[in-house]
């Protein structure tokens, strides 16, 4: 079994609808976790950081982390169809340690 | 400010052929990272270097993997013979000492696809 679960999708939702994204994880060390954006052809580019349990807001993304459940999530409100790209979850023990990565959700908007 | 620069972006080789990679990481950043990314899965850690020291390299196939980063900037990251399983994006990283959550910034990869 992975330590970070993430379901690959594709997600398709409609333009200006909420895009719900969503990880589990194994492991209960783990005190840092990330939301990564990655387009095609692209590396991935930091979207979210949390640093333990609570919620975090910028603009129209929302990063939840539940450590009781071991869950973590990511909310985008009014999507774009330039939100379409694969979201990976990662998570780490401490400020230096590996980064685990999800396996990625696809996510594509349709206008 | 350039971002994470690499080379080459597409690479196809023949199993058994050698393949190097090259990065360039962002000015003063003194953590460079290698990872591998298969098709649908998400980046996995090779190699992590704090200056010229690999730190941390235990995910690295030493048999056929090998990498370097002289003077503590660039790094090549080489693969000698290739096989038909290490087909993935090779990712590099950087990422600058001190800061609370060390974030990293990737490059955009090279496609590696052997034949």
């Amino acid at each position: 079994q992975k330590e970070v679960e993430q379901d690959p999708g594709p997600l398709s939702v409609p333009e200006g609808a909420i895009v719900s994204l969503n990880c589990t994880y194994s492991n209960s060390a783990f005190q840092y976790f990330m939301w990564y954006r990655q387009y095609s052809r692209k590396g991935p580019e930091l979207l979210m950081y949390t640093y333990s349990s609570g919620n975090k807001e910028d603009g129209r993304f929302t990063a939840q982390v539940d450590k009781s459940s071991k869950y973590i999530s990511l909310f985008i409100r009014d999507s774009q169809p330039s939100d379409s790209a694969t979201y990976l979850c990662a998570m780490k023990y401490d400020s230096w340690g590996k980064l685990q990565f999800g396996a990625g959700t696809q996510v594509v908007v349709t206008p | 400010e350039a971002g994470v620069v690499q080379s080459p972006r597409y690479k196809i080789i023949e199993k058994k052929q050698p393949v190097a990679f090259w990065c360039n990481p962002i000015s003063g950043h003194n953590t460079l990272y290698w990872y591998r990314q298969n098709l649908g899965q998400g980046p996995e850690l090779l190699i992590r270097y704090e200056n010229e020291e690999a730190v941390d390299d235990s995910q690295l196939p030493k048999d056929r993997f090998s990498a370097e980063r002289l003077k503590g900037v660039d790094s090549t990251l080489k693969i000698q013979p290739a096989e038909l399983g290490d087909s993935a994006v090779y990712l590099c990283a950087s990422s600058l000492a001190g800061t609370n959550y060390n974030e990293q910034f990737f490059g955009p990869g090279t496609r590696l696809t052997v034949l």
